[in-house]
């Protein structure tokens, strides 16, 4: 069992639908990043956060350290945001970053 | 753009070829990586620079051997490779300070085809 697993694995939707995707992890972690990986291989980082929310656009991530899960919004999608979003912990013990397998997601018009 | 540059974007090579990769960064960062990504499966860590040393090596073959040659540049030397070995490889640098390292920002990647 993967210490960082994603959820969904596939999301399809309608343009405009509310987007969530869930990271639960295993380890101790100083932080959390969400990464946005494009057809073509570029990954771009969304966020790094190890409290609380953030915000950037229509974009918002959430993380709860008791819960050991995190997970990312999107609101009012847009096909442009279709993607494969990856969750990464760095891991205490010793700045390991593990990966999750990735949500790939897919906004219809 | 990231300010993470990888080169080349992609690279078909025989398995008896000698090739290198190649990533330049100039964010002032002191960390580098590189990062293997195969079909179906999450990003694999296959090195870290920090400060200019191997800190990781997660039991990569000796086929990849890394060279930093300074806190901008980072390079992936290939050879002998099998096709197993065909992948995008991406290469991820960040900050490294006293409470751990920072955001990563990633290059491109290169999609390597071992023939």
């Amino acid at each position: 069992k993967n210490e960082v697993e994603q959820s969904p694995q596939n999301l399809t939707a309608q343009e405009g639908e509310f987007i969530t995707i869930n990271c639960s992890y295993s380890v101790g972690i100083s932080a959390l990043h969400w990464l946005q990986q494009h057809p073509g291989g570029g990954i771009v980082s969304l966020f790094m956060l190890s409290s609380g929310k953030k915000k950037h656009g229509r974009l918002i991530a959430t993380i709860n350290i008791q819960e050991k899960h995190s997970s990312l919004h999107i609101t009012a999608s847009h096909p442009r945001d279709s993607a494969v979003y990856i969750c990464a912990a760095l891991v205490n013990r010793d700045d390991k970053i593990i990966f999750g397998k990735g949500t790939r997601l897919h906004i219809l018009p | 753009e990231t300010g993470v540059t990888q080169t080349p974007r992609h690279l078909v090579m025989g398995m008896t070829n000698k090739k290198s990769l190649k990533c330049e960064q100039h964010l002032g960062h002191n960390a580098m990586y590189w990062y293997k990504q195969s079909a179906k499966k999450p990003l694999e860590l296959m090195f870290v620079y920090s400060l200019e040393e191997r800190v990781e090596n997660n039991s990569v073959p000796s086929r990849f051997s890394p060279e930093c040659p300074n806190s901008s540049h980072l390079f992936l030397h290939l050879h002998t490779l099998q096709p197993e070995d065909s992948a995008l490889y991406l290469c991820a640098s960040s900050r490294l300070t006293g409470t751990g390292y920072e955001k990563l920002f990633f290059g491109s990647g290169t999609q390597l085809s071992v023939l």
